[in-house]
């Protein structure tokens, strides 16, 4: 069975902080992937990112970054220098079904972002 | 602006109506999926179809019925829904990794996805 948890329910830091939002995940599979998604209040679902359990390289855009740590089963978000556009519901996704997916979503983290 | 287009975007329905909700991508996506999901909750799947075949059901009561025209666009037909089947239900649609040929990047495509209200 697979399973993914976002610890963090919700976040509140001021614009231009730094801000981790952690996701640790479980499978059996020995291929899979990860993805992180951003819902903001207009409800569509935003895609950030995938990585695959091959590629255990950091990945950097922008103020985004991406921490992907086999060993701990953890695949954390951080976004530097925040701003108010960021404020949205984050979720992390793991899937691990070829052909077309099956995401298993965490509980989501709901970010906002005071000026 | 997305490129998975759902309507309506608000629904409002009585227990009795029967209704259809519409999803459509232009990506030539050969996998489309339909999601439910409540306040302050994921999304739950709820259909798969791959190459216009229901691919996958999570044992979704027939109340809602899902049909796939073509590969461009994705249906949700809904009778006799209950209060409790209020709700967001977003479409996706991706790359099937096991189309022949090319191998595509696997990442869903969202719509903003319709929300629905059942008195």
């Amino acid at each position: 069975a697979q399973k993914v948890t976002q610890a963090q329910t919700e976040i509140s830091v001021v614009e231009k902080e730094d801000v981790t939002l952690d996701c640790v995940y479980e499978t059996r599979d020995t291929t899979y992937y990860l993805f992180w998604y951003k819902q903001p209040p207009s409800g569509e679902l935003v895609f950030l990112i995938r990585r695959n359990s091959f590629d255990e390289q950091n990945e950097i855009s922008g103020r985004y970054s991406w921490n992907f740590q086999k060993s701990t089963s953890s695949f954390n978000f951080t976004i530097t220098a925040s701003q108010v556009v960021d404020s949205a519901v984050y979720f992390c996704a793991l899937s691990a079904y070829q052909g077309a997916q099956k995401l298993v979503f965490g509980q989501g983290t709901r970010l906002t972002i005071n000026p | 602006d997305t490129e998975v287009t759902q309507t309506p975007k608000h629904l409002v329905m009585g227990m009795t109506n029967k209704k259809s909700l519409k999803c459509e991508q232009h990506m030539g996506h050969r996998a489309m999926y339909w999601y439910k999901q409540k306040a302050k909750k994921p999304p739950e799947l709820m259909f798969v179809y791959s190459y216009e075949k229901l691919s996958i059901n999570e044992s979704v009561p027939s109340r809602f019925s899902p049909e796939c025209p073509n590969s461009s666009l994705l249906n949700l037909h809904l009778h006799a829904l209950q209060p409790e089947d209020s709700a967001l239900y977003l479409c996706a649609s991706s790359q099937d990794r096991t189309s022949g040929g090319r191998r595509g990047t696997g990442e869903l495509f969202f719509g903003e996805g319709s929300r629905l209200t059942v008195l």
